[in-house]
């Protein structure tokens, strides 16, 4: 079975601060893509970035990074000095490596930046 | 660039009623998936459709069915809606129904509530 853990359920920090939000996926597939989304209080989902399990090197995109273990099946997205815009749900996701494109979301992480 | 589009907004059914969302991907994309959000969970997969055909079925009951039109466009039809069905439907497309380009962007959302 598939399975996406996002352990944290409300997080709140004052703003600059840096934050991690986790992620700890399951599957038996060897080819899987893993995802982070994030939901605004408009509800729609924003594709932040994807990472394949053939390619464990971590990213940095500007105050976001991503730290991909597959050794603890762990896919971490970190926020450096957080700003209030970051205020959002953030959700994992987890494809695996048949035909069909179903994601396999966590339940989500609220990230509140105060000011 | 128009990004996915979905229609209506908001919707208000009550219990016993048929209901018809639709969505149109990305130009371009052949490839549109179906999303069930209930309020503080994550999105759940219902359908896949590909080239107009069914490339994948999440675990929802017979009430829900779908169809995608030769421009790619695509409707989700929900039956004898039960107030479980409220949530927030989701439509997401992607270039191909293909590990190589697998990002999933997502529409707005129809808020569906059932009374």
């Amino acid at each position: 079975a598939q399975k996406v853990t996002q352990a944290q359920t409300e997080i709140s920090v004052v703003e600059k601060e840096d934050v991690t939000l986790d992620c700890v996926y399951e599957t038996r597939d060897t080819t899987y893509y893993l995802f982070w989304y994030k939901q605004p209080p408009s509800g729609e989902l924003v594709f932040l970035i994807r990472r394949n399990s053939f390619d464990e090197q971590n990213e940095i995109s500007g105050r976001y990074s991503w730290n991909f273990q597959k050794s603890t099946s762990s896919f971490n997205f970190t926020i450096t000095a957080s700003q209030v815009v970051d205020s959002a749900v953030y959700f994992c996701a987890l494809r695996g490596g048949g035909a069909t494109n179903k994601l396999i979301f966590g339940t989500g992480t609220l990230l509140a930046v105060q000011p | 660039d128009a990004g996915v589009t979905q229609s209506p907004t908001h919707l208000i059914k009550t219990r016993g009623q048929h209901v018809t969302l639709r969505c149109s991907p990305i130009s371009g994309h052949k490839s549109v998936s179906w999303y069930q959000q209930v309020l503080g969970q994550g999105p759940q997969f219902i359908f896949q459709y590909y080239e107009k055909e069914e490339r994948g079925r999440g675990n929802f009951p017979d009430r829900f069915s779908a169809r995608q039109f030769p421009n790619y466009s695509s409707e989700l039809n929900v039956n004898a809606l039960l107030l479980g069905d409220s949530a927030l439907y989701l439509c997401a497309s992607s270039l191909e129904g293909t590990p190589v380009y697998n990002e999933q962007f997502f529409g707005p959302g129809t808020r569906l509530t059932v009374l």
